[in-house]
C-alpha cells in the first residue's frame, strides 16, 4: 500500500544551519514523484521540489535540496542555512506514476514535521 | 497573477447543517482537485476534477458531500448535513495539464461542525 512516513512530529534548528526533515516511502509501482510542500501559519501549501523516482540526481531549488536515497526509499529534505521564515509544516507527498495522468492523480501526504528555527 | 483564492477560510456551523466551501483556481487551471485534513491526521485526498468533469471522486467519504465545478471554473463543495467529523481543513488545488510537478494549493477553508 501507498503510504509516507514522516518521523518527526517537530524540529529546532539554529537560524543559519542547515536540518535535514525525514521522509520514507513505500509504493510498490516502479514510477512515482516526491514532492515537498512548505505550509507556514497562513495555511497557504507552498510548492517545494519534486523528485522522479528515475532521476538521477537530487533535486535542488534554492536552499532546498531532495536527499534522494531509493533502495532505503527515502527522500529528506535538507534546508540549508535556515531562516526565521523557514519556520513552517512541512509535508512530503508522493504521487504514484511520472506524471499526473489518467489514474495518477492522487498525493499521498505523510503526517508532516513542524520546524521551528531559533534566532 | 493570482494563487489558488478559497473561501471562506473559516466556518463554524451546528451539526445538522449545511455548508458550501469555494475555490478559484488559478485561471487557466483545468486540473481542480480537493483535498482534506481531519482531526490533525494526514491531508487526504477528496476528488479531482478536469475542466467541469470529474475525474476520481474515490476519495470522497460519502454522499452527505457534494462538489461541482460548473462551466470548468470555480468549484464549490457543499456538505450536508454536516457531522461532526467532517470539522477540518479543506484544501483546493489546481494544475495546468501541462504541469508535471506543481500542484498549487489554497490556504484552505477551516470547517469547524460543533
Amino acid at each position: 500500500a501507498q503510504k509516507i512516513t514522516q518521523t518527526q512530529p517537530g524540529m529546532f534548528v539554529q537560524e543559519k544551519e542547515a536540518v535535514t526533515l525525514d521522509c520514507t516511502y513505500d509504493t510498490s509501482d516502479p514510477s512515482y514523484g516526491l514532492f515537498w510542500y512548505k505550509q507556514p501559519s497562513s495555511g497557504e501549501m507552498i510548492f517545494l521540489i519534486y523528485q522522479g523516482s528515475y532521476d538521477q540526481q537530487n533535486a535542488t531549488e534554492g536552499r532546498y535540496s531532495l536527499n534522494f536515497q531509493k533502495a532505503r526509499k527515502s527522500a529528506n529534505l535538507v534546508i540549508s542555512a535556515s531562516q526565521l521564515g523557514d519556520s513552517a509544516m512541512y509535508f512530503c507527498a508522493m504521487r504514484e506514476g511520472l506524471m499526473f495522468s489518467g489514474g495518477y492523480n492522487k498525493l499521498i501526504f505523510g503526517a508532516g514535521t513542524r520546524l521551528a528555527v531559533h534566532p | 497573477e493570482a494563487g489558488v483564492t478559497q473561501f471562506p477560510s473559516h466556518s463554524v456551523i451546528e451539526k445538522g447543517q449545511t455548508v458550501t466551501l469555494r475555490c478559484d483556481p488559478i485561471s487557466g487551471h483545468d486540473n481542480l482537485y480537493w483535498y482534506r485534513r481531519v482531526m490533525g491526521k494526514e491531508i487526504k485526498f477528496l476528488l479531482h476534477f478536469v475542466k467541469e468533469s470529474k475525474q476520481d471522486e474515490s476519495g470522497m467519504p460519502n454522499n452527505r458531500f457534494l462538489a461541482e465545478r460548473t462551466g470548468g471554473t470555480y468549484s464549490t463543495l457543499k456538505v450536508q448535513p454536516a457531522e461532526l467529523e467532517d470539522s477540518g481543513v479543506y484544501f483546493c488545488a489546481s494544475r495546468h495539464s501541462q504541469t508535471n510537478e506543481k500542484l498549487f494549493f489554497g490556504s484552505g477553508t477551516q470547517l469547524s461542525v460543533l
